[in-house]
Formats: structure tokens, C-alpha cells, sequence
């Protein structure tokens, strides 16, 4: 059975840093794709990031202005993104999803950007 | 980027009634590999997305076959044969063809009337 779970969400001052993970199984992790998207409070979804299996590429939201950073661990099964400069636009919860195509999806950790 | 514009925005229905979500991008999905990758997605009150087609009509595993999506182009459809409770949330389009970025419609929510 796929599964994704996220974790390192939580409260953050704006200009703070957060790193993300996502924890896979059930799947050959370095032969897919991943994908992080976001969902701001009671609003739709969000393309953040994606990168490829072996990481040779990684593609970003124009939006996220070099801030963020997506990685992942072939050998560990994880995934993660380091979020730097955070401002409360960047307030959402933060969903890991397998594939380009997002076939299956995490349940989503909450990050909050507050003073 | 390609806008994806989803029709309506709310939609109720009546239990065991059929519904259609409308989804029109501002450019071709046929990619230069002839695939057109447009996927639709269900998000329940209090749940995660689940994808439910992909490459238009394709559907997922596990998806009932109630659910159905079709279109080309420009212009793409989620049906829903028979409305069942479970059925309820916010419904999303995607397309994935001229990418980077992946783009989503606004959402349409369905609920029971």
C-alpha cells in the first residue's frame, strides 16, 4: 500500500525557516517523480514543487522566488522542502503527492506563518 | 501559464441524479506526445485530494466506474453517473501538459440538495 506522510509543519515567525519531509512506502521511491502542493487556508490547490527520481531535475513555482528548495533521499524514501523567508502568503497546508501526474497524496502538514 | 476554468463553481444535486463539472483550458492539453494530461481530483470535507482520472478518462484504481471524465483539447468533463453521499466535496482539474507549473481549476463543490 502507497503511503505518504508528511511531517515538520507548524508555527513560524515571518523571515523563519521551515524544512518539510515526507516519509514514502509501499512503492519503489526512487522511480517516481514527487510532487509538494500547497493549500492556503479554505482555498484551492497550489503547484509548489516537483522533482524527478534520481533528482536531476527539480522545477519550481515562479512564485516562490528561489525561497524554496525540494530534495530528496533515494536511500531513506523521503522527501523534503526547506522553506526559507516564509511570509504569512506562504500560510498552508503542505501536501507531498507521488508523480508529476500526483497519483497518490499525503495527508498534508500545516504550516502557519504568524508574528 | 494555462488558466483552467471550472463551471459551476457549487453544484448542487439531488441523490441519485447525475452531475457534469465543465473544465476549459486557456490553451491546448494535447502535449507533443500526443497524451493530453489533464487529471480530475476529489477532495472530501476534512480530506486530502485523491486523484480520480488522469490523461482526461482514465480512471483511477479503486474509483467507481459512476465516475467518468471525457473531452479533448480545450474543453474537458467530469461526469457522475448517479450522485451518492460520499460523493460530496470540491472537485479539481489540473493539467499537467504545458508544465512547469502544473495548474489547477478554482474547484467546483458539490453538495447535496
Amino acid at each position: 500500500e502507497v503511503q505518504l506522510v508528511e511531517s515538520g509543519g507548524g508555527l513560524v515567525k515571518p523571515g523563519g525557516s521551515l524544512r518539510l519531509s515526507c516519509a514514502a512506502s509501499g512503492f519503489t521511491f526512487s522511480t517516481y517523480s514527487m510532487t509538494w502542493v500547497r493549500q492556503a487556508p479554505g482555498k484551492g490547490l497550489e503547484w509548489v514543487s516537483s522533482i524527478s527520481g534520481a533528482s536531476s531535475f527539480l522545477y519550481y513555482a515562479d512564485s516562490l522566488k528561489g525561497r524554496f528548495t525540494i530534495s530528496r533521499d533515494n536511500a531513506e524514501n523521503s522527501l523534503y522542502l526547506q522553506m526559507n523567508s516564509l511570509t504569512a502568503e506562504d500560510t498552508a497546508v503542505y501536501y507531498c503527492a507521488r508523480d508529476y501526474g500526483g497519483d497518490y497524496w499525503g495527508q498534508g502538514t500545516l504550516v502557519t506563518v504568524s508574528s | 501559464d494555462v488558466v483552467m476554468t471550472q463551471s459551476p463553481l457549487s453544484l448542487p444535486v439531488t441523490l441519485g441524479q447525475p452531475a457534469s463539472i465543465s473544465c476549459s483550458s486557456s490553451q491546448s492539453l494535447i502535449h507533443s506526445d500526443g497524451n493530453t494530461y489533464l487529471n480530475w481530483f476529489q477532495q472530501r470535507p476534512g480530506q486530502s485530494p485523491r486523484r480520480l482520472i488522469y490523461k482526461v478518462s482514465n480512471r483511477d484504481s479503486g474509483v467507481p466506474d459512476r465516475f467518468s471524465g471525457s473531452g479533448s483539447g480545450t474543453d474537458f468533463t467530469l461526469k457522475i453517473s448517479r450522485v451518492e453521499a460520499e460523493d460530496v466535496g470540491v472537485y479539481y482539474c489540473m493539467q499537467a501538459t504545458h508544465w512547469p507549473p502544473a495548474t489547477f481549476g478554482r474547484g467546483t463543490k458539490l453538495e447535496i440538495k
